[in-house]
């Protein structure tokens, strides 16, 4: 048990939508990173937030795009979804940018049609 | 730009034996940490073992341990008295220093573990 809670487990989404994945971290852990992993493939670097603010960004366009709120909780927002979009979301948090213990969440599957 | 290799795709094992997994890295960094993550079926990521790059000495937990081989750049980890439980993928993955959370994997090696 991580203490890192995603919603949703799955969903399907139609090219051109949006879609709203959600993570909530233990209490403390004001670093959050996601993560995108595609089928057969390792995980791929998003972005990461720390206390609020980006805080360091992979190679993805700005349609990918997150919040992170003072109760831990953060969100990855994606707009105008592409079929390659489809993958599993992984969110990870850690307590600090100092700390080198990072927890992983169990992922949000999203299949974009 | 960091990279993290693993040539094999899939590997098997029999139940109790030994077995080892590739994983090769390129960095001109002199400072970071290496890791080996489990993704069972249920796809949370779970840290194996953990080597920072400034120890000489090979990290080792329990049944799971490395060989660091930092002039080479590889980073294989073995996995002794193999069980039914350690049938996953593996990743390895790589992360500058510890104030950068952001970690490169690669592509991953599953692993079967035969009766």
């Amino acid at each position: 048990e991580t203490g890192v809670t995603q919603s949703p487990t799955h969903l399907i989404k139609t090219r051109g939508q949006q879609v709203t994945l959600r993570c909530s971290s233990q209490s403390g852990h004001n670093t959050v990173s996601w993560y995108q992993q595609a089928l057969g493939q390792g995980p791929q670097f998003i972005f990461q937030y720390y206390r609020e603010e980006e805080n360091g960004r992979g190679n993805f366009p700005p349609r990918f795009s997150g919040l992170q709120f003072p109760n831990y909780s953060s969100e990855l927002n994606v707009n105008a979804l592409e079929l390659d979009d489809s993958a599993l979301y992984l969110c990870a948090s850690s307590p600090g940018r100092s700390v080198n213990t990072i927890y992983f969440g169990e992922g949000s599957w999203l299949t974009v049609v | 730009a960091q990279t993290v290799t693993q040539s094999q795709p899939e590997m098997s094992v029999q139940e109790a034996e030994t077995v080892t997994l590739s994983c090769t890295y390129d960095t001109s960094e002199s400072d970071y940490y290496l890791f080996w993550y489990k993704q069972p079926p249920s796809r949370q990521m779970i840290l194996v073992i953990r080597q920072e790059a400034y120890k000489q000495q090979n990290a080792t937990e329990n049944r799971f341990s490395v060989n660091f081989q930092k002039a080479a750049k590889s980073f294989s980890l073995k996995i002794s008295d193999s069980q039914l439980g350690d049938a996953a993928m593996y990743f390895c993955a790589y992360r500058k220093s510890n104030r950068d959370d952001k970690i490169i994997f690669g592509k991953g090696t599953r692993l079967h573990i035969l009766p």
